[in-house]
């Protein structure tokens, strides 16, 4: 069974520009989740998607934004870039999202913001 | 979600067993205990969760106190492969299913072991 995947794995950008980060959650998996992480601020919550409706949003700024489609795979877009969002962007997946559920996380997309 | 405190750091030897702890004293009746690690420049990876009773896979074991207060990860003998940072997360199901949260990680133990 596939894991979850992530593309890019690498990228480099500059400051101004737009990101798009893509996610394929594991086959059946209806909830996708995203997460940064730096070193500064470890692992902090994104946004939280299921049947294409954003149900849950962490506290970073509209420039953070997220969709996902009908068959689960998900996006999220990083508009006019600061130096600060170099990270590690983490999807994750799972089946509903509930409490119980086991969450599958992706091996992340590296951005660097130059 | 409750908020969780684990050690910084821990170090065991090569196929020695390691207890992980995990402090929650503000744990509610609705909260799942979940444990992940991280190996370096990898995802968080699912190592195992329960809810009140001692729970085993094949990865480890979860051990529960009685007042749910706190919780141990065990692993029964340890390689340089569990080499990671262990995340103790307690997610409340009394809020999922219609908006589920995400996971949120605190600081996590480092575990390092030695050959």
């Amino acid at each position: 069974k596939a894991g979850v995947t992530q593309t890019p794995r690498y990228l480099i950008k500059t400051r101004g520009q737009q990101v798009t980060l893509s996610c394929s959650p594991i086959s059946g998996h209806r909830s996708v989740s995203w997460y940064q992480q730096t070193p500064g601020q470890g692992l902090q919550f994104l946004f939280e998607y299921f049947s294409e409706t954003q149900r849950n949003k962490g506290n970073f700024p509209g420039r953070f934004s997220g969709r996902q489609f009908s068959n689960s795979r998900s996006e999220m877009n990083v508009s006019t870039l600061e130096l600060g969002d170099s990270a590690l962007y983490l999807c994750a997946s799972s089946l509903g999202g509930e409490a119980g559920n086991t969450i599958y996380f992706g091996e992340g997309s590296w951005l660097t913001v130059v | 979600d409750a908020k969780t405190t684990q050690p910084n750091s821990m170090e065991s030897n090569e196929e020695e067993p390691v207890h992980l702890p995990c402090n929650h004293s503000t744990i509610s009746g609705t909260d799942y205990i979940h444990w992940y690690r991280q190996l370096p420049s990898q995802g968080p990876e699912y190592v195992i969760h329960g809810l009140t009773s001692n729970v085993n896979n094949r990865m480890a074991s979860l051990a529960i106190a009685e007042d749910r207060k706190s919780s141990t990860l065990i692993l029964h003998r340890a390689t340089l492969r569990d080499a990671a940072v262990y995340y103790c997360i307690l997610r409340d199901w009394g809020k999922s299913g219609g908006g589920a949260d995400g996971l949120t990680f605190g600081k996590g133990t480092h575990l390092i072991i030695q050959p």
